[in-house]
């Protein structure tokens, strides 16, 4: 079983809708979740990053968290084109050397 | 805005050639990182470490080796290039003292080996 795992989609979804990727992992130790979002070619960049338990919300992202179930969640609201990327899961707990990341959902964005 | 910088960005050699990728960093993190990344998989750890001559091998097993003597330098070498190691390679930094936190990330360094 892998560590964090990731639908690896296309998710496609209109533009103006609301998109939801999901993220699950093993580690019941992790204490930090992070999104990044990856264009093709480039590297990944932060959106957003969560500890606790419950919503967090960046402007049109929120991150959802819930350790219990070991799941966490990226809500985009208002999709834009521009949101067309690869999105990755990341966790990290105290005893990690580094963050472990999930193979990342592709969503696209339809005009 | 991170300042990470890795060169070449992209780079086509022959089996059995010598490479070093660079990696340099501004902000004077201790902790630095090198990522493989093959297209549309994850991103495995191949190296890490936590300050000046502090050097560990990650979860995915490698046969590059890197060096750390300045904090703010990063590079990692294949002395002899095989077509198995084509790949992106990603170096990242990161300012947490404890557990790992935001990674920042290079542009990345695509090696092809003919």
């Amino acid at each position: 079983q892998k560590e964090v795992e990731q639908n690896s989609g296309p998710l496609s979804v209109p533009e103006g809708a609301i998109a939801s990727l999901n993220c699950t992992y093993s580690d019941r130790g992790s204490q930090s979740f992070f999104w990044y979002r990856q264009y093709s070619g480039k590297s990944p960049e932060l959106i957003m990053f969560i500890y606790s338990n419950g919503d967090k919300e960046d402007g049109r992202f929120t991150a959802q968290l819930n350790k219990a179930s070991q799941y966490v969640s990226l809500l985009i609201r208002d999709s834009q084109p521009s949101d067309s990327a690869t999105y990755l899961c990341a966790v990290s707990d105290t005893g990690r050397r580094a963050l472990t990341f999930g193979s990342g959902t592709r969503l696209q964005v339809q005009p | 805005e991170a300042d990470i910088y890795q060169t070449p960005r992209y780079l086509v050699i022959g089996t059995g050639k010598k490479i070093t990728l660079e990696c340099s960093q501004t902000m004077g993190h201790d902790k630095m990182y090198w990522y493989q990344q093959d297209p549309g998989m994850e991103l495995h750890l191949i190296h890490y470490s936590y300050g000046v001559n502090s050097t560990e091998k990650g979860d995915l097993s490698s046969e590059s080796t890197v060096s750390r003597i300045r904090t703010e330098h990063f590079p990692l070498t294949l002395e002899s290039a095989r077509p198995s190691h084509t790949s992106q390679y990603l170096c990242a930094s990161s300012v947490r003292a404890g557990g790992a936190g935001e990674l920042f990330f290079g542009e990345g360094s695509r090696l092809t080996v003919l």
